[in-house]
């Protein structure tokens, strides 16, 4: 099944350390995507890549890093600068082509601080 | 001014009932609207796409946007408790593969 996969489904983190947060698609789209979630606040965009080994700062980037050093993976870190990490995060891909870009959504994980 | 404007709600109807949740943005470069559907501690997932005035119906749910008054909303008839969940509206179009979602509506179906 083609889908996208998001590890762990929650992460614990103390404070001071950085944790990574896994997101892999097997749906061969090109563009892939980080956003934070928390209660009333709907999604806010951390990061986004169109293209393998380039990405963008989205909204909400301080505290957070990522790589896309392959099409299939795009994992977000969560350093300890970010001073306020418990959220829902949320990562999704889409099709890059034309402005029509549907994005489809992973599981989720949820990062709790110790 | 946010960008997308959604009531969060919560908003509680009984089954059967014809339900209407309503997203308002600012910028009239917006050409996509979406809806998004998501259940509890899951991740969102793709209900109704649209990309010009009017009506779009499937099934149970009809998406209906009005570009003169930057307003989008989504009816859901005859509401199930399986229905119960947050809606989140989504659009996009002025930039490559970026959206600005709305707060998101949380809807609970009571039987």
């Amino acid at each position: 099944d083609g889908g996208i996969t998001q590890s762990p489904k929650y992460l614990f983190r103390k404070e001071g350390q950085n944790v990574t947060l896994s997101c892999e698609q097997n749906l061969n789209h090109d563009a892939m995507y980080w956003y934070r979630q928390d209660p009333g606040q709907g999604l806010r965009l951390i990061y986004y890549s169109q293209i393998v080994n380039d990405f963008q700062k989205g909204d909400i980037a301080e505290g957070y890093s990522v790589s896309r050093e392959k099409k299939e993976s795009f994992p977000l870190t969560v350093t300890s600068a970010q001073k306020n990490p418990t959220a829902f995060y949320l990562c999704a891909s889409s099709i890059v082509g034309s402005l029509q870009e549907t994005q489809y959504f992973g599981p989720g994980t949820r990062l709790l601080v110790l | 001014q946010k960008e997308v404007e959604q009531d969060p709600g919560p908003l509680s109807v009984p089954e059967g009932a014809i339900v209407s949740l309503n997203c308002t943005y600012s910028n009239s470069a917006f050409q996509y609207f979406m809806w998004y559907r998501q259940y509890s501690r899951k991740g969102p997932e793709l209900l109704m796409y649209t990309y010009s005035s009017g009506n779009k119906e499937d099934g149970r749910f009809t998406a209906q946007v009005d570009k003169s008054s930057k307003y989008i909303s989504l009816f859901i008839r005859d509401s199930q408790p399986s229905d119960s969940a947050t809606y989140l509206c989504a659009i996009g179009g002025t930039s490559y593969g970026k959206l600005t979602f709305g707060q998101g509506t949380i809807l609970t179906v009571h039987p």
